[in-house]
């Protein structure tokens, strides 16, 4: 059962430099999700989808952009890195939003922006 | 705007204890909580949640129980194991929101043998 992976599990990049963090889900869920968890916070929604070609903002938006073409994937693309984006991400997804419950995360990549 | 506190930030009990983890939150406006276990480098698993209209939930050794009116939610968990060592969050889900949880910033706790 691969459930929700994410590649890289680590990114060191330079300020300025941009890359896209992987998620694939197999549980043919709609609904899908990236977020970022700092020290000492809460983790921040940064974009969700609902569906195959639809995409919305969460919390913390700027800097990221998402794209679904299909049911399986939601890359998260970081278009110009700051030390600001030095997190670890997230990708989580579920069969219907965030109501049942059955969130379903991915192990994490671990970025670092010098 | 909602704010969610978990206190304390780490915990630390022997092996066999019962224990009591809070998490209380600002806007009794919620469509429901949920717990959830982090392993030290991995994804988070959901472990229970209750919806608005419930007062607790169980399962297995663990109990959580929500109180909307005083903004508090705690997750108990009988005859601690080395096992249950991980850090727990609570997330919850705002009456204004279908698909935004609003996360607290959890509690690490060490079970020792």
């Amino acid at each position: 059962n691969a459930g929700v992976t994410q590649t890289p599990k680590f990114q060191v990049l330079k300020t300025g430099q941009s890359m896209t963090l992987q998620c694939a889900q197999d549980m043919n869920h709609e609904y899908m999700s990236w977020y970022r968890q700092d020290p000492g916070m809460g983790l921040r929604l940064i974009h969700y989808s609902v569906g195959a070609g639809i995409t919305d903002q969460g919390e913390v938006p700027n800097g990221y952009n998402v794209s679904r073409s299909t049911t399986e994937d939601f890359p998260l693309r970081l278009l110009s890195a700051a030390p600001s984006q030095t997190s670890v991400y997230f990708c989580a997804s579920s069969r219907q939003g965030v109501n049942t419950g059955e969130l379903f995360f991915g192990e994490g990549s671990r970025l670092t922006v010098l | 705007k909602q704010e969610v506190t978990q206190i304390p930030a780490a915990l630390s009990v022997p092996e066999g204890e019962n224990l009591v983890l809070n998490c209380s939150f600002t806007d009794s406006a919620i469509y429901n909580l949920q717990w959830f276990r982090q392993d030290p480098g991995k994804g988070l698993t959901s472990l229970l949640l209750i919806q608005s209209s419930q007062r607790e939930q169980t399962s297995g050794r663990l109990n959580a129980s929500l109180d909307k009116s005083s903004g508090r939610s705690t997750l108990y968990i009988a005859a601690s194991q080395p096992g249950d060592s991980a850090t727990y969050l609570c997330a919850v889900r705002p009456g204004d929101s279908n698909y935004q949880l609003i996360w607290g910033a959890g509690t690490k706790l060490i079970i020792k043998p």
